[in-house]
């Protein structure tokens, strides 16, 4: 069964600052997609970044990039110029024809 | 564009009840899944349907199931229920261009069932 681990139940980083999110995930596939969602406060659930396991590239969006290694395992997310806005709770998730999401990251962003 | 939409936004059943929540896809969405989100097991897949058929369906008892209709909106039945079942249920919709699992997925607001 595929498993998705976030290690870090909580993180805080100063406005402005770079935070990254860690994730490791087990899986024996070697085609599937890797996702980033947030969860705001009281606000519904929107995607941040997306990968494509075949897809050696990091993705990118803006602000938001993620350090995609397959051997590993790993998929971090790193938010630089870290803004209020950003706080919220971090799901990294892994979908191979089902969604398989981490127990999230709550993200604290200090003026 | 509207986005997705579930209904109602609170409930609250007792043990044994059934309760049947609903969610309306964003316009053009072919593929709505569901999940419940708890505290203690955090977010969990449900099932997912495309074009009126169960295409996956997570780990879950048969007391939970789902349908969709043909103008893509799904409704999700929970029958008998328990204690344990209370959770925000989750619903989100995509366009499902394909089976790959690439699509980002747009959430609605939550059905937050309560069995006492």
């Amino acid at each position: 069964a595929q498993t998705v681990t976030q290690s870090q139940p909580e993180m805080s980083v100063q406005e402005a600052e770079t935070v990254t999110l860690s994730c490791t995930y087990d899986t024996s596939e070697s085609d599937y997609y890797l996702f980033w969602y947030k969860q705001p406060p009281s606000r519904q659930m929107i995607l941040v970044i997306r990968q494509e396991a075949y897809k050696q590239q990091n993705a990118t969006e803006n602000r938001f990039s993620v350090n995609f290694q397959k051997a590993a395992k790993s998929f971090s997310l790193k938010i630089s110029d870290s803004q209020l806005g950003d706080a919220a709770m971090y799901f990294c998730v892994y979908n191979n024809n089902d969604m398989r999401f981490g127990a999230g990251t709550r993200l604290t962003v200090k003026p | 564009k509207a986005g997705v939409t579930q209904t109602p936004r609170y409930l609250i059943k007792t043990r044994g009840q059934q309760v049947t929540l609903s969610c309306s896809p964003i316009s053009g969405h072919r593929s709505v899944s569901w999940y419940q989100q708890t505290p203690g097991q955090g977010l969990q897949f449900l099932f997912e349907y495309f074009s009126e058929t169960q295409r996956n369906k997570g780990n879950f008892p048969g007391r939970f199931s789902g349908r969709q209709f043909s103008n893509s909106r799904s409704e999700m039945n929970v029958s008998t229920l328990e204690l344990g079942d209370s959770a925000l249920y989750l619903c989100a919709s995509s366009l499902a261009r394909g089976t790959g699992g690439d699509d980002e997925q747009f959430f609605g607001p939550g059905t937050r069932l309560t069995v006492l």
